[in-house]
This record gives C-alpha cells, structure tokens and sequence, in this order.
C-alpha cells in the first residue's frame, strides 16, 4: 500500500523567511496531494493540494511542487508570518479509485516574531 | 465546502465501555472517511463508509472493534467498542466533496475520547 514520508518533523524560521517542507510517496498510481494545516485542537483545514497533470499550483503565499517521476512533493509558503505556526500533514490518494488519503507524519511549524 | 459537525466533541469512558460518535453533514455525500489521531501523531485512517455498502476497514482496525453504520447520505456513526486506555484518541470524520473539476476531502471537528 501507499506509504508517505514527511520532512522535517519540526522547522523554525523568523518571520519573514520561507519554509519548505518535503513529502515522498511510495505508490505510482497516486495522483492527487493535498496538504493540511492544522492548528492546536482544531480540525485539519485543507490549504492547497495538486493533482498529477500540473508540476506547481500557487496561491498568494503558499505553493506545492510536484516531482512524479521522483514521486516527490513539497510546500512552500513565502512571507512566513506568526499565524502560520501549525501542524502541517501532507497526503496522498488516488483519485477515481478509494479517495482515501494516506497522511505523513506531520512537520510542526514555528515562526518566530 | 460542507458544514460537519460530530458528537460529541469530547468524552470521557471507563475501560469495557462503548462509545458511538456521530458524524452530521449538512449535504449529501457519497464518501465518507473515519480517522484517528493519536496525541502528537498524524492521521490514521480507519474505514471508508459509503452508503448502502459495508463499510471497508483498514488493516489493523476490524469491525467488531470499530462498527460504522451509514444509514443515509447525510450521516454515519462510529463505535469505539469495548474500550481501552490505548483507544484514548481524537476520532475524525471526513466527506469527499466532488466537483466539476476537483475533488476535494474536509474534516469534521472531531470527537477527543479519554479512556480511563
């Protein structure tokens, strides 16, 4: 089954400063990757996802990249901002099939004032 | 997206008891999708409960430990049965939204279950 792998599990930046974080997946039939945020004892909020057809999506400061032939994704978010410190989970499924979404690990997110 | 709310939001049990937690949706959905969370960790999918079917579990979790009904396109229950220390969780449900072009999955506010 479908395996993905989170990086790091924790990152601190000073805000202002742009933050990476790097997913693999193991299955080659997945092609849809959201990505999630998650803030202390709140849901998991949906903030950007990518499907196999696009390499890059961007929305005003976050942004994915998709690798397909190295089965690698990662989010970026610019301008990084006091309000951005959350959990952020990463995902894999595949679309017309199960839907269901195999998580990472999670990478706890830290901006310094 | 859809309004999904659960019931209740929080819980605390004896060890042997059962739990049912509730999953309301404020529009019909054909998937929907119970996770766990353990403290500090990721998400862990439980089943997949679509209506009219049986739901299907992933490996680890078994219906006799986790029974989901989904009588209808709008609502599905989750037992935590039999209860241990171990289940001490915060149990998620989710619906996948489909559109023209997207298809998209939103969480519920879930339901934090202490065992005791």
């Amino acid at each position: 089954g479908e395996n993905v792998e989170q990086h790091p599990s924790t990152l601190s930046v000073q805000e202002g400063d742009s933050a990476v974080i790097k997913c693999t997946y193991s299955d080659s039939a997945s092609n849809y990757f959201p990505w999630y945020k998650q803030e202390l004892g709140k849901r998991p909020q949906l903030i950007i996802d990518i499907r196999s057809n696009v390499g890059e999506k961007k929305d005003q400061r976050i942004a994915v990249t998709l690798n397909k032939t190295a089965k690698h994704f990662s989010l970026h978010i610019t301008e990084t901002q006091p309000e951005d410190s959350a959990v952020y989970f990463c995902a894999a499924s595949i679309e017309d099939s199960s839907y269901k979404l195999i998580f990472g690990s999670g990478t706890r997110l830290l901006v310094r004032p | 997206s859809a309004v999904i709310s659960q019931k209740p939001s929080r819980d605390i049990c004896q060890r042997g008891t059962s739990l049912t937690i509730q999953c309301q949706v404020d529009s019909q959905v054909t998937m929907m999708f119970w996770y766990r969370q353990q403290p500090g960790q990721s998400l862990t999918l439980i089943a997949t409960a679509n209506q009219g079917s049986e739901a299907t579990y992933e490996s680890g979790f078994v219906i006799d430990k986790f029974p989901i009904s989904r009588p209808n396109l709008t609502f599905s229950t989750l037992t935590v049965s039999n209860m241990s220390p171990e289940d001490s969780s915060i149990y998620l449900c989710s619906v996948e939204e489909s559109g023209t072009t997207y298809n998209e999955q939103f969480f519920g506010p879930g339901t934090r279950l202490t065992v005791l």
